[in-house]
């Protein structure tokens, strides 16, 4: 069955600093892979995603993640933390029928300033 | 921009109610979903619909039904609410198209049963 597994429940980071939040997954085919954040009182929205092609691939508010297909990883990474960065972080992966998604179980971010 | 309304940011009703969430998008969308959100358990899918009057039960749909007499519309109704289904209720839409195409999101109805 497909999963998905973010390790870290909750990451402090200081702003300026670098960011890698961890995402694997469980999928017996090529995935569909994506990353969500939500901002608080919000609901969710799309930063990336990975169908095919480079493996490392960039989204809006600078963010990146890298497809290992070794690793079954899909992690996401910033160079540089902002204060408004801080929110919660989904990593999912897509089934093909129907277009459904399964979800991660959230990575929380805070940003001391 | 694609947008997707859902009617109630707060709602607050007592057990054995029977409750109504609304959800419409505004891009005429094929697919509707329906997820609720728990601390630590992610975003589980209740129910989705691929067209108008058709539904399909997700994971978690025990308690809940759904309906979809229109494309922009998208109801998850509780039977007889209990408290145990005190959560946020995310609904999103997303479109036909070649590979897969992402899904939208409404900002979410936090619900609580007392």
């Amino acid at each position: 069955a497909q999963s998905v597994t973010q390790p870290d429940i909750h990451i402090t980071v200081s702003e300026g600093a670098s960011l890698e939040l961890r995402c694997n997954y469980s999928y017996g085919a090529t995935p569909y892979l994506f990353w969500y954040v939500q901002s608080p009182g919000q609901g969710l929205q799309l930063l990336l995603k990975y169908f095919s092609g480079d493996t490392l691939v960039q989204g809006i508010k600078g963010f990146e993640a890298e497809f290992k297909r070794s690793q079954s990883s899909f992690n996401l990474r910033k160079p540089s933390v902002h204060w408004s960065d801080a929110a919660e972080y989904f990593c999912a992966v897509g089934k093909t029928s129907y277009d459904k998604v399964i979800f991660g179980p959230g990575t929380s971010l805070s940003v001391i300033p | 921009d694609v947008k997707v309304t859902q009617s109630s940011r707060y709602l607050v009703k007592r057990t054995g109610e029977k409750v109504f969430l609304e959800c419409v998008q505004d891009m005429d969308h094929e697919n509707m979903f329906w997820y609720r959100q728990d601390p630590g358990l992610g975003l589980r899918l209740i129910y989705f619909s691929y067209d108008v009057k058709m539904k399909e039960k997700g994971d978690i749909p025990e308690g809940y039904s759904v309906s979809r007499e229109k494309k922009e519309r998208f109801s998850l109704i509780l039977e007889s609410a209990s408290t145990n289904q005190t959560s946020m209720y995310l609904c999103a839409s997303s479109t036909l198209g070649q590979g897969y195409q992402p899904q939208h999101f409404g900002d979410g109805t936090r619900l609580s049963i007392l």
